[in-house]
């Protein structure tokens, strides 16, 4: 099993503020990386899906960085609303297995 | 489009039944599902990855006669948990990886989740 771990666990911002989490994850025989944004009572949704070391994809105010050789892949959001109030998974495959960490759960105050 | 669905969405049976539960990607091919349970205050742990027309491989600790898995279609997937007890009681989502999208690295799409309760 694949060691995936996010930090924090949860985190509470205020509106308007930006914010960052981290995932981090063994950097031998890597793949892919995913990102996946869940909310209450829906189906996790795919934010990104990154393979290359250096990459940096942007959906929005919400942009990834990936960094394969030391094992993290960090997700910004910029300007946080109430509607990005979710869990944010991460997740590590290996050709067709996949590990998820424990996930951040944000909480954005009005 | 890339919709999964999961029926039912919430489960209630007594101990010592069995439980089915399907995944359907309802606009897409899906040659692998994948078979996931959250425990409280966790993150999804990986149960089971399920391919068409073949064997599912069930991940190190899951029993794979009590969580019966059948992928008989490339839309369907589903799980069985067989002689359920309290402690199975759990939330179990299925995710489908778009057969088109092999190239994607595993991008997958999930359905929305199963709560059963076992009494």
């Amino acid at each position: 099993i694949l060691n995936v771990e996010q930090s924090p666990q949860s985190l509470h911002v205020q509106e308007g503020d930006s914010t960052n989490f981290t995932c981090s994850f063994p950097s031998s025989n890597f793949y892919a990386l995913h990102w996946y944004r869940w909310e209450t009572a829906k189906s996790p949704e795919a934010l990104f899906v990154m393979t290359l070391n250096g990459d940096e994809k942007k959906k929005g105010r919400i942009s990834a960085t990936l960094n394969t050789k030391e094992g993290y892949s960090y997700l910004y959001i910029k300007g946080s609303q109430p509607e990005d109030s979710a869990t944010y998974l991460c997740g590590r495959g290996t050709g067709n297995q996949f590990y998820f960490g424990t996930g951040t759960s944000l909480t954005v105050i009005p | 489009g890339a919709v999964v669905s999961q029926h039912p969405s919430r489960v209630i049976c007594k101990s010592g039944t069995s439980v089915k539960i399907e995944c359907r990607s309802l606009d897409f091919q899906a040659t692998t599902m994948f078979w996931y349970r959250q425990f409280p205050k966790k993150s999804l742990m990986l149960m089971a990855t399920s391919n068409e027309g073949s064997k599912a491989t069930y991940e190190q600790g899951v029993e794979k006669d009590k969580f019966l898995i059948n992928h008989a279609s490339l839309t369907l997937s589903t799980l069985t948990v067989t002689s359920a007890h309290p402690e199975d009681s759990s939330f179990y989502i299925c995710s489908a990886r778009d057969l088109k999208w092999n190239t994607r690295f595993n991008e997958q799409f999930f359905g929305p989740g199963t709560r059963l309760t076992v009494l």
